[in-house]
């Protein structure tokens, strides 16, 4: 059984859309995250999320909201996508304040 | 603020030989300690961790790393390394209060490995 799932695997979308990534981890964990890795591969946090209340939220443009119906699932929805969107975008899972996480296979999004 | 520094890019190494790389980190207390591996086209995959205890850990596919407090270092190593080790490396550095921060991570070694 997969631990932590991301679908869609690649995205490719035009400049200007509203575009959606999900997240479903299995392992029963308190806590998700999302990350954004630039074509340089630097890593970088987005968002965590804990018992569904948001814990922290680096410097991200709020065109990007993190989403969590419920403590399995932490949706990334992306509004008016730009160029410079374009990554690869990870979600993470760990037990709360244990400190080791576990990603996802990642979703490579492409803009145009 | 943490970080992580990783100060080698690129490393290349000859398949049978050993392999270190390194890893220094900035935060206020000790630290959570980790090394993930990425593979082309593939996710983040655990290598190792260190939390407390023992300052040398073992990992997954015959890696280590040895926690030095006094260097701020937590270096990687592999006697041998197999040409399915040629990945991408990353460090990072966890908040140990407990806390549900995310990692920060270095920016990565890209480890090449020559027949």
């Amino acid at each position: 059984d997969t631990a932590v799932s991301q679908t869609p695997k690649y995205l490719v979308t035009q400049m200007g859309n509203d575009k959606s990534i999900k997240c479903e981890q299995n392992l029963g964990h308190d806590t998700m995250y999302w990350y954004k890795q630039d074509s340089k591969k630097f890593l970088k946090i987005m968002f965590s999320y804990n018992n569904k209340e948001l814990i922290i939220n680096e410097t991200v443009p709020n065109r990007f909201s993190p989403k969590s119906p419920d403590k399995a699932h932490l949706n990334l929805h992306i509004n008016s996508l730009e160029l410079g969107d374009s990554a690869v975008y990870f979600c993470a899972s760990s037990p709360q304040g244990a400190g080791t996480q576990y990603f996802g296979p990642g979703t490579r999004l492409t803009v145009l | 603020a943490q970080s992580v520094t990783q100060p080698d890019i690129h490393i290349t190494v000859s398949e049978g030989a050993s392999l270190e790389l390194r890893c220094n980190y900035s935060y206020g207390a000790t630290p959570y300690l980790f090394w993930y591996v990425q593979s082309p086209g593939q996710g983040l995959q655990l290598l190792l961790k260190y939390f407390s205890g023992d300052t040398l850990v073992q990992g997954i596919k015959g890696f280590e790393a040895e926690f030095k407090r006094s260097q701020s270092s937590f270096n990687l190593r592999k006697p041998s390394v197999h040409w399915s080790d040629a990945a991408e490396y990353f460090c990072a550095v966890g908040d140990s209060g407990g806390g549900a921060d995310g990692l920060t991570f270095g920016k990565g070694t890209h480890l090449i490995i020559q027949p």
